[in-house]
């Protein structure tokens, strides 16, 4: 079964800086796909920015990029610029590709999320 | 406009009652889930539905039961044998049965059973 693991409960940083959370995972799989979710005070997930193993490339999208290390299993976020309403609880998921049958097919596996909070 | 809705947003309950917790998109979408919520934790598998008229058990199916009847709506039973029933469930969806695609997810609904 796969894991994955925030060791850092909470993290702040001031606005316009730039921050990093950390995510690390456990698999035995070589293609699968990892993401990061933002979870707001409204508690609606909203999708950051998402990352296949099999690319290289980090993905990008605007302020949001991801340093992915496949063989450190390591999926850390960066945040640049940081904005208030970058404030919220953000989680990595991991989802398998699974195979015929298999029951992780389609499934994410979340850690357990990352408070941030932005200071003005 | 497209997207997921659960309702209702708060509900409340005795303990011992059965509740079902709602979920419709209207995304196309094939694969439909149930998530928990606690505290200070992160999200986990319930069920999970690929396609109608199937469904698997996720990692803590135990005292939960759903249907997939038609492919817009997944709904979530909370039967009274769910020890621990008080928490935050997200119902979500993705667009393909293979699953290739992130998933997308309602607003969710915080149950209280008291």
């Amino acid at each position: 079964a796969q894991t994955v693991t925030q060791s850092q409960p909470e993290m702040s940083v001031q606005e316009a800086e730039t921050v990093t959370l950390s995510c690390t995972y456990d698999t035995s799989e070589s293609d699968y796909y990892l993401f990061w979710y933002k979870q707001p005070p409204s508690r609606q997930m909203i999708l950051v920015i998402r990352q296949e193993a099999y690319k290289q490339q980090n993905a990008t999208e605007n302020r949001f990029s991801v340093n992915f290390q496949k063989a450190a299993k390591s999926f850390s976020l960066k945040i640049s610029d940081s904005q208030l309403g970058d404030a919220a609880m953000y989680f990595c998921a991991y989802r398998s590709l699974g195979g015929a049958g298999g029951t992780s097919y389609g499934k994410l596996t979340f850690g357990q999320g990352t408070i941030l909070t932005v200071h003005p | 406009d497209g997207g997921i809705t659960q309702s209702p947003k708060y509900l409340f309950r005795k303990e011992g009652q059965n509740v079902t917790l709602s979920c419709e998109q209207n995304l196309n979408h094939d694969a439909m889930y149930w998530y928990r919520q606690d505290p200070g934790q992160g999200l986990r598998l319930i069920y999970y539905s690929q396609i109608v008229n199937d469904f698997q058990k996720g990692d803590i199916a135990e005292g939960y039961s759903v249907s997939r009847e038609k492919k817009e709506s997944f709904p979530l039973t909370v039967t009274s044998a769910q020890k621990n029933p008080t928490a935050f469930y997200l119902c979500a969806s993705s667009p393909r049965r293979t699953g290739m695609h992130e998933q997308y997810f309602g607003p969710g609904t915080r149950l209280t059973v008291t």
